[in-house]
């Protein structure tokens, strides 16, 4: 079992939907969790960053992160055609270990 | 802030022929510097990683190798690429979280 799985894709939606984005995971150490945003031909940013479980607000974005059954969410509200990208979950174990990120999924959000 | 700079955006190199991009960081000292390569649907596989000058771990064994001269600078490297070594280079530069520069698409030919 790979330590980080994520939902291949690719996800196509109208515009206006809520978007659930998943990851599930392996290694109960892991604390930090984040979810980066890749476009095309460009390096990942960060979108998301959260400690250990629970959920974090930021505009249309909300993570959510469930420990006890090794799931985090990242949800789009209102998703916009300036939300299609390729969305990859991260985690690591402690504040200087390495991230295990996940294989991405691209969104296509249509006008 | 921090920024982290990474060039040439684009190569297109030979099979055979050496490889060297570079990676700087400004506004921090000390930085945790990695090499990622991202190849579509295999997602992000790390490379190399720097906790200082001089100090480089290797995550694979592969063609390429890594270089800290500086606090701020981290090079990655090959005497002789090889096709398989295409792919979408990405330096990060990370402290609790990652800050990734805007990438290196290698194509060998």
């Amino acid at each position: 079992q790979k330590e980080v799985e994520q939902d291949p894709g690719p996800l196509s939606v109208p515009e206006g939907a809520i978007v659930s984005l998943n990851c599930t995971y392996s290694n109960s150490a892991f604390q930090y969790f984040m979810w980066y945003r890749q476009y095309s031909r460009k390096g990942p940013e960060l979108l998301m960053y959260t400690y250990s479980s629970g959920n974090k607000e930021d505009g249309r974005f909300t993570a959510q992160v469930d420990k006890s059954s090794k799931y985090i969410s990242l949800f789009i509200r209102d998703s916009q055609p300036s939300d299609s990208a390729t969305y990859l979950c991260a985690m690591r174990k402690g504040a200087n270990s390495k991230l295990t990120f996940g294989k991405g999924i691209t969104l296509s959000v249509r006008p | 802030s921090q920024t982290i700079h990474q060039w040439p955006a684009t190569l297109v190199q030979p099979v055979g022929s050496p490889l060297s991009l570079e990676c700087t960081v400004e506004g921090t000292s000390n930085p945790n510097l990695y090499w990622y390569r991202q190849a579509a649907g295999r997602g992000l596989q790390l490379l190399f990683y720097s906790v200082g000058i001089g100090q480089i771990s290797s995550e694979v064994p592969q063609n390429l190798s890594a270089s800290r001269p500086q606090d701020r600078q981290f090079i990655l490297s090959s005497k002789k690429l090889l096709l398989s070594d295409s792919g979408f280079y990405l330096c990060a530069w990370m402290q609790a979280e990652a800050f990734f520069g805007q990438g290196t698409r290698l194509t060998v030919v």
